[in-house]
């Protein structure tokens, strides 16, 4: 049972080079997201995801693009990598989102560094 | 929005101890309230959760309290052991906001053996 998938586990990147962070869930799952952490500063919303075919901006959606390519798969792309964006990426899906119960399960995250 | 401020930032425990992390909101209309725990290079994964018209939830050595009126929400470790040792958030879902999560920055529990 794979459930929340992500590729790559780290990745080292020149500012200026552009990549996509990759994330599959196996669950059936119809909500993904796309968090940031840092340290003390917690979780943080980059975009989501609220069922397939539709994408909306988090609490820190600039320097990103997201493409729901369909129900299992949710993409992060960095156009143009800063220094700043280093930092570990979460991807994380929810059955239902709106619901009274929202489990979100998160993946095992990307480990990114921009020099 | 929705803020939600979580303490202490870190916690040390000798094992047998209770340990206690408290978190506060900021937007009443929030219903859904839970906790996830962060091994060492591991995503968060949800611990126990609680709805806004239940007061207490227990599962085990876990336990989660809910405070509406001030607006507070705690989580009880009781009987620490080393394997409880890890990063705590708590969290905030706004109905109105259709099911966002706001997470508190995090508690970095260690329990000494």
């Amino acid at each position: 049972n794979a459930g929340v998938t992500q590729t790559p586990k780290f990745q080292v990147l020149k500012t200026g080079q552009s990549m996509t962070l990759q994330c599959a869930q196996d669950m059936n799952h119809n909500s993904m997201y796309w968090y940031r952490q840092d340290p003390g500063m917690g979780l943080r919303l980059i975009y989501y995801s609220a069922s397939e075919g539709t994408t909306d901006k988090g609490e820190v959606p600039n320097g990103y693009n997201v493409s729901r390519l369909n129900k299992r798969e949710f993409s992060l792309r960095l156009e143009s990598a800063a220094p700043s964006q280093t930092s570990v990426y979460f991807c994380a899906s929810t059955k239902e989102r709106g619901t009274a119960k929202n489990i979100q399960y998160f993946g095992a995250g990307t480990r990114l560094s921009v020099l | 929005g929705e803020n939600v401020e979580q303490h202490p930032s870190t916690l040390s425990v000798q094992e047998g101890d209770s340990a206690v992390i408290k978190c506060t909101y900021s937007d009443s209309a929030s219903n859904y309230f839970p906790w996830y725990k962060q091994e060492l290079g591991k995503g968060p994964q949800l611990i126990i959760d609680i709805r806004s018209n239940v007061g207490e939830k227990k599962d085990q050595r876990i336990a989660v309290t809910l405070n509406k009126t001030a607006k507070h929400f705690s989580l009880h470790i009781t009987e620490t052991q080393p394997e409880d040792s890890a990063v705590y958030f708590c969290a905030a879902s706004l109905r109105g906001s259709q099911g966002n999560l706001i997470f508190g920055k995090g508690t970095k529990l260690s329990v000494k053996p």
